[in-house]
């Protein structure tokens, strides 16, 4: 089974920050997937990324930013001049491998941007 | 195009009773997961149906918990008899791909028993 930590519980910045959310992963499995979700308070999970571990370009979409190392089993997410609307659970969750269909997720981070 | 539903959004019962949660995926997605997350702890992976079939339930924590998806479009997870410990988020998801496909979730149905 896999193993996610998102060692950060809780950040805290104040708006037009750039902050980074960690993500360390554990498979037995040697191609993947990795998932970013989003939970703002009203409580549903948003899609934000999926990435396959052969593919280990970095990649950008607007102000957000991944960084995937498969030597160091990371994959972290960058926000760049955050804003309060970034506010919101973020959960990294590999597949879970093995054969098995369900995502693996980790405890999250809460982020709170302060204006 | 509508998102991944789920109804009721609360549901407050108590200890011993019988509740039936319901979730709608995407229009044509195939793929529908169950998940659920009790206070304090991670999301956890509950199962998996492909259409009417249950590919994985390792998930499901014991047999007061029955999921369903007659004609394989809407599903329930049915909770009988509810206990305590059974109180948290009940999450659904779907995608349209099994091979490890991006999953769509919907809000979630509250659940507290008390």
């Amino acid at each position: 089974a896999q193993k996610v930590t998102q060692a950060q519980t809780e950040i805290s910045v104040v708006e037009k920050e750039d902050v980074t959310l960690d993500c360390v992963y554990e498979t037995r499995d040697t191609t993947y997937y990795l998932f970013w979700y989003k939970q703002p308070p009203s409580g549903e999970l948003v899609f934000l990324i999926r990435r396959n571990s052969f593919d280990e370009q970095n990649e950008i979409s607007g102000r957000y930013s991944w960084n995937f190392q498969k030597s160091t089993s990371s994959f972290n997410f960058t926000i760049t001049a955050s804003q309060v609307v970034d506010s919101a659970v973020y959960f990294c969750a590999p597949d879970s491998g093995g054969g098995a269909d369900g995502l693996t997720f980790g405890k999250g981070t809460h982020l709170i941007i302060q204006p | 195009e509508a998102g991944v539903t789920q109804f009721p959004s609360h549901s407050v019962i108590e200890k011993g009773q019988t509740v039936t949660l319901r979730c709608d995926p995407i229009s044509g997605h195939d793929n529908l997961y169950w998940y659920r997350r009790v206070m304090g702890k991670e999301i956890k992976f509950l199962l998996h149906f492909v259409k009417e079939s249950k590919q994985d339930e390792s998930g499901m924590p014991n047999n007061r918990f029955l999921a369903e998806r007659t004609g394989g479009t809407y599903s329930t997870l049915k909770v009988q008899p509810a206990e305590l410990e059974d109180s948290g988020v009940y999450f659904c998801a779907s995608s349209q791909d099994r091979a490890r496909q991006t999953q769509y979730f919907g809000p979630g149905t509250r659940l507290l028993v008390l």
